[in-house]
């Protein structure tokens, strides 16, 4: 079974421009979370999405969105990006929602200048 | 509200060394705990978890951790260090309540002495 991938790898804006990150879950997998991982603040939760819903959301500025579609695959846009937005970001997805374990992609490393 | 800290944001073993990295947990209810390795340039692993059954579990790669509710605690250990364990490990809790969020601690990396 593949696993949790992410698009693109690797991204380079600058300040002020918008940007979409794409995660594709496991097969099967109907929960999609997201986090930012950052050397000072470590993983922190973006938000969550099961059956196209928002289901729960972290303490980030509305700038940070997203969606999921039919079939699972999700989306985050971060828009009028700051420098302090540049991160690792990690999709992780599970079958269920609440403690499910939560399978991980590589990550989307975004630099922001 | 849940927590979760992580004692030691670096601990360097040995290579056949004892590893012990500490967490220690907040939660209100029965917690379900979780601990990952991240290596480099890569996403996270699950490496064991504890879901109210057995209070000691195994995971891969050797490593276990043994959940003690009275001291609100979750170590990792593995009786002897691999320099292939080098990595990132993460702490994260989570209750029961399929509404809540998996809240992670800010790791530990473990760096291997040969």
């Amino acid at each position: 079974k593949a696993g949790v991938t992410q698009t693109p790898r690797y991204l380079i804006k600058t300040r002020g421009q918008q940007v979409t990150l794409s995660c594709s879950p496991i097969s099967g997998h109907r929960s999609v979370s997201w986090y930012q991982q950052t050397p000072g603040q470590g993983l922190q939760f973006l938000f969550e999405y099961f059956s196209e819903t928002q289901r729960n959301k972290g303490n980030f500025p509305g700038r940070f969105s997203g969606r999921q579609f039919s079939n699972s695959r999700s989306e985050m846009n971060v828009s009028t990006l700051e420098l302090g937005d540049s991160a690792l970001y990690l999709c992780a997805s599970s079958l269920e929602r609440g403690p499910d374990t939560q399978y991980f992609g590589p990550g989307t490393r975004l630099t922001v200048l | 509200a849940q927590s979760v800290t992580q004692l030691g944001s670096h601990v360097s073993v040995s290579e056949g060394a004892l590893v012990l990295l500490r967490c220690n947990y907040s939660s209100s209810v029965p917690p379900y705990l979780f601990w990952y390795v991240q290596y480099p340039n890569q996403g996270l692993q699950l490496l064991l978890k504890y879901t109210s059954a057995a209070t000691l579990v195994k995971g891969i790669n050797g490593f276990e951790a043994e959940f003690k509710k009275s001291e609100t605690s979750f170590h990792l250990t593995k009786p002897s260090a691999h320099m292939s364990d080098a990595a990132e490990y993460f702490c994260a809790v989570s209750d029961m309540n399929r509404d809540d969020k998996i809240i992670f601690g800010k790791g530990t990396r473990l760096h291997i002495l040969p």
